[in-house]
């Protein structure tokens, strides 16, 4: 069963374009959302995260918005670089449950010059 | 920040002996942690969650006599393989939660487990 979901195993965007990451749910009870940015071989990297109250939240050039009717999310990076070229994987948790995370399957970015 | 230090980062063992992975969290305490294993262009898959003091909590799948999961103190919690396979070769990763860092979670840098 998996709760968090990326049906996008790969993205390609020129740079200096928008990219667009998308992330969907399936577990109401989640309340905290995160974006990690991951390399082969390395933990992750935290981005950006957005509480189940809020529908978006704004650092630099990363944008993550919530839909909760729709149980979905989305990560925009503008403009896009290539260093920002890796997998980035949605996480997701219920905080008063432990608040172990739920990572999607991941996309793969690929930001070309 | 917070720190977890993860041990070894790589290792290959020979099948049918035990491996044991340690993560430190170097400036903090840390009463949870949590182990995850990851195969290649997949997810993080969270195999348990640690709990200093008592005993891991598993996820559905995870065989808790395989995968042994010790948190003796407030800074160190093991995850020991025991007779791998070569199936159990993946990456494994800690992670603790702490409100000293941006997003609450701190990860370590993970430990390639190669079995032969």
């Amino acid at each position: 069963d998996q709760q968090v979901k990326q049906n996008s195993p790969s993205l390609s965007v020129q740079e200096g374009r928008i990219s667009i990451l998308n992330c969907d749910y399936t577990n109401s009870m989640f309340d905290y959302f995160l974006w990690y940015k991951k390399y082969p071989a390395e933990g992750p990297t935290f981005l950006i995260s957005i509480s189940s109250i809020k529908d978006k939240n704004e650092d630099g050039r990363f944008t993550v918005f919530l839909n909760k009717s729709a149980k979905h999310l989305s990560l925009h990076i503008v403009p896009s670089q290539p260093g920002d070229s890796a997998v980035y994987f949605c996480a997701a948790s219920v905080r008063n449950q432990g608040g172990k995370l739920i990572f999607g399957q991941g996309t793969e970015l690929s930001v070309k010059p | 920040g917070a720190v977890v230090s993860q041990h070894p980062s790589r290792v290959i063992c020979k099948s049918g002996t035990s491996v044991k992975i340690e993560c430190r969290s170097l400036d903090f305490q840390a009463t949870t942690m949590f182990w995850y294993r990851q195969f290649p262009k997949q997810s993080l898959m969270l195999m348990a969650t640690s709990n200093e003091g008592s005993k891991a909590t598993y996820e559905q799948g995870v065989e808790k006599d395989k995968f042994l999961i010790n948190h003796a103190s407030l800074t160190l919690s093991t995850l020991t393989v025991t007779s791998a396979h070569p199936e159990d070769s993946s990456f494994y990763i800690c992670s603790a939660r702490t409100n000293r860092v941006q997003g609450g979670y701190t990860f370590g840098s993970g430990t390639r487990l190669t079995v032969v």
